[in-house]
């Protein structure tokens, strides 16, 4: 069982809906990270939170919006999707965002389909 | 700048058998390294890391890898494959930005073991 737990596991949704991907992890880290990846290729950067503030954002679309209410929970509101936003995204948490050896700790995903 | 090369993308094996996933990294000053697996619909799970300390690192479910700086090498090993080692491995080098824990994966390589 993974440490960091995301909501909901799979999400169809259509182009004009509005919905959030949730993420929690309670191991006391302060980094949470989101990441995409499509079928057969390696996780792609989308955010890093650090302390609770957006520190990285890899020039994502505005369609996708990042939150960090506390330093467990990081959320991922989405709207106005396209359907090349299908993919795997995945959280992840690190005890910080300064270490570099820090490991990074992955949750299992929610797979999102856009109709 | 970092990179990661993972020199196959496929690799196969039979069970009980050793394994062999080969990974060539780029750094410009002392990495730190990661192996990452990624079952079916899964998120990833870190096997094992290298941090500066030993060279030979000893993971999860038997992995280990050895950090070879002459030959920018770090190639994960098993003595003897299972059914259930089947799955993408993930190469990853790691960066600290000033925002953030940024991770470089390689490509992957997908295990396959047959009996």
């Amino acid at each position: 069982d993974t440490e960091v737990t995301q909501t909901p596991k799979h999400l169809v949704m259509g182009m004009t809906n509005k919905k959030s991907l949730k993420c929690e992890q309670h191991m006391g880290h302060r980094a949470m990270y989101w990441y995409k990846q499509k079928a057969k290729k390696p996780p792609e950067l989308m955010f890093v939170y650090s302390y609770e503030k957006l520190s990285i954002n890899e020039s994502v679309p505005s369609r996708f919006s990042p939150e960090c209410p506390n330093s467990s929970l990081l959320n991922l509101h989405l709207h106005a999707l396209q359907p090349e936003d299908s993919a795997l995204y995945l959280c992840a948490s690190s005890l910080t965002a300064s270490s570099y050896n820090s490991p990074l700790h992955f949750g299992n995903g929610t797979r999102l389909t856009v109709t | 700048a970092q990179s990661v090369t993972q020199l196959d993308s496929h690799v196969s094996v039979s069970e009980g058998t050793p394994v062999l996933l080969r990974c060539n990294y780029s750094s410009s000053y002392s990495p730190s390294l990661f192996w990452y697996v990624q079952h079916p619909n899964k998120g990833l799970q870190l096997l094992l890391k290298y941090t500066s300390a030993a060279t030979l690192v000893k993971g999860i479910n038997g992995f280990e890898a050895e950090f070879k700086k002459s030959e920018t090498s770090f190639h994960l090993t098993k003595p003897s494959a299972h059914m259930s080692d089947a799955a993408e491995y993930f190469c990853v080098v790691s960066d600290s930005t000033g925002g953030g824990n940024k991770l470089t994966f390689g490509t992957g390589t997908q295990l396959k073991v047959e009996l």
